[in-house]
């Protein structure tokens, strides 16, 4: 089965500096997406970023990038010019091609951001 | 604006209570999950539909089901409320892309 692991679970940033946080997943399927929630304490869960996996470029959503490596089945994410309000839950998540039901989330990273 | 609503946020019951929680979705999706979240184990799938008068079990069905009477519901039920279910929920719907959220539910059983 396929599992995801969140190594870092608390990460701390100043504001305006860069920060990334871990994600490894484990998957003998060869196409899949993986994905970076943000879980703020309101619990909404919000999708920050997307990664099919036949793409070799890496998805940039404005200060929200991700460095993916296949081979590593590594997925990290990368926030820059970090903000107060990036301050919360990062959960990465695993979803097979084939099986849509089957989405797979890391324990999450806790980010806090200092002024 | 589509969305996804559950109700209700908040909700304390006592062991062996039964207890329904509702999902709502207006995005017209076919496919809709239920989660629980627990501290150290991320989101994990309990129940799943990919229509109407389909359900699925995912994996921590036990002591919950689910039921399909239209595209835009997926009630969860407890039939008998135990401790080791108090958590926070959260309903889910996709097409054929990325899952979108409800805002969950916070559920303490006493």
């Amino acid at each position: 089965a396929q599992t995801v692991t969140q190594s870092q679970p608390e990460m701390s940033v100043q504001e305006a500096e860069t920060v990334t946080l871990s994600c490894t997943y484990d998957t003998s399927e060869s196409d899949y997406y993986l994905f970076w929630y943000k879980q703020p304490p309101s619990r909404q869960m919000i999708l920050v970023i997307r990664q099919e996996a036949y793409k070799q470029q890496n998805a940039t959503e404005n200060r929200f990038s991700v460095n993916f490596q296949k081979a590593a089945k590594s997925f990290s994410l990368k926030i820059s010019d970090s903000q107060l309000g990036d301050a919360a839950m990062y959960f990465c998540a695993y979803r097979s091609s084939f099986n849509n039901n089957d989405m797979r989330f890391g324990a999450g990273t806790r980010l806090t951001v200092k002024p | 604006d589509a969305e996804i609503t559950q109700s209700p946020r908040h909700k304390i019951t006592e062991t062996g209570r039964q207890v329904t929680l509702a999902c709502h979705q207006t995005w017209n999706h076919n496919n809709m999950f239920w989660y629980r979240q627990d501290l150290g184990h991320g989101l994990r799938l309990i129940h799943y539909s990919y229509g109407v008068q389909d359900t699925n079990k995912g994996e921590v069905s036990d002591g919950y089901s689910v039921s399909r009477s239209n595209t835009e519901d997926l009630p969860l039920t407890l039939e008998s409320a135990a401790s080791s279910q108090t958590s926070v929920y959260f309903c889910a719907s996709s097409d054929h892309g990325e899952q979108y959220f409800g805002p969950g539910t916070r559920l303490t059983v006493t």
